[in-house]
């Protein structure tokens, strides 16, 4: 069964500063990865995803993922925070030829002015 | 415009009461789930199908029901057997292999 690990419940950063969410995966074949944003009260909103090709995955609002099979991580980064980045990022992977996705508890982005 | 519709967004229930919560969609994809959110413990899996009038159990179905009549709608039932429904339930959908897309969410409370 496949399992995915968000390090850190709750990440603060200050506005203009680096944004590094981290995303670990356990499966046998490398899986199809994805972030996914949440503001509250809302549903989830795709980031990115990584299925085959490139390992660096450019996605919507400046951020991006490396898929690095050796350490089996897909984390998210960011440049430079925004206020409007705060809210909650799900990581979740779903194996080829599989419709279930398994997501990680989530990863709350606070912005500090 | 293609997306998922769930409604309502606000919905109370009282104590022993059956409540259903819909979900549609519009993208013509096969695949449909409900998921549960609770503060702290991401998504859980509560039922998912994969095609019209099949489907299967998730991590924490019980005292739930679901239907697939349609390839378009996928309703939850939050019967009176679920001792503790206060929460934020989600409505997904995808094609094969590929990216779930959610609806806004309901949020269900127990009066």
């Amino acid at each position: 069964a496949q399992s995915v690990t968000q390090l850190g419940s709750h990440v603060s950063v200050s506005e203009g500063a680096l944004v590094l969410l981290r995303c670990n995966y356990s499966s046998s074949v490398p899986p199809y990865l994805f972030w996914y944003v949440q503001y509250p009260n809302q549903g989830l909103q795709l980031l990115l995803k990584y299925t085959t090709g490139a390992t660096l995955v450019k996605g919507i609002n400046g951020f991006e993922a490396e898929f690095k099979k050796s350490e089996t991580s897909f984390h998210l980064t960011k440049p430079s925070a925004h206020m409007s980045d705060a809210a909650e990022y799900f990581c979740a992977s779903a194996g080829a030829g599989s419709y279930q996705l398994t997501f990680g508890k989530g990863t709350k982005l606070s912005v500090i002015p | 415009d293609g997306g998922i519709t769930q409604s309502p967004k606000y919905l109370f229930r009282k104590e022993g009461q059956n409540v259903t919560l819909s979900c549609e969609q519009n993208l013509n994809h096969d695949a449909m789930y409900w998921y549960r959110q609770d503060p702290g413990q991401g998504l859980r899996l509560i039922y998912y199908s994969q095609i019209v009038n099949d489907f299967q159990k998730g991590d924490i179905a019980e005292g739930y029901s679901v239907s697939r009549e349609k390839k378009e709608s996928f309703p939850l039932t939050v019967t009176s057997a679920q001792k503790n429904p206060t929460a934020f339930y989600l409505c997904a959908s995808s094609s094969y292999s590929n990216e779930a897309f959610f609806g806004q969410g309901t949020r269900l409370t127990v009066v």
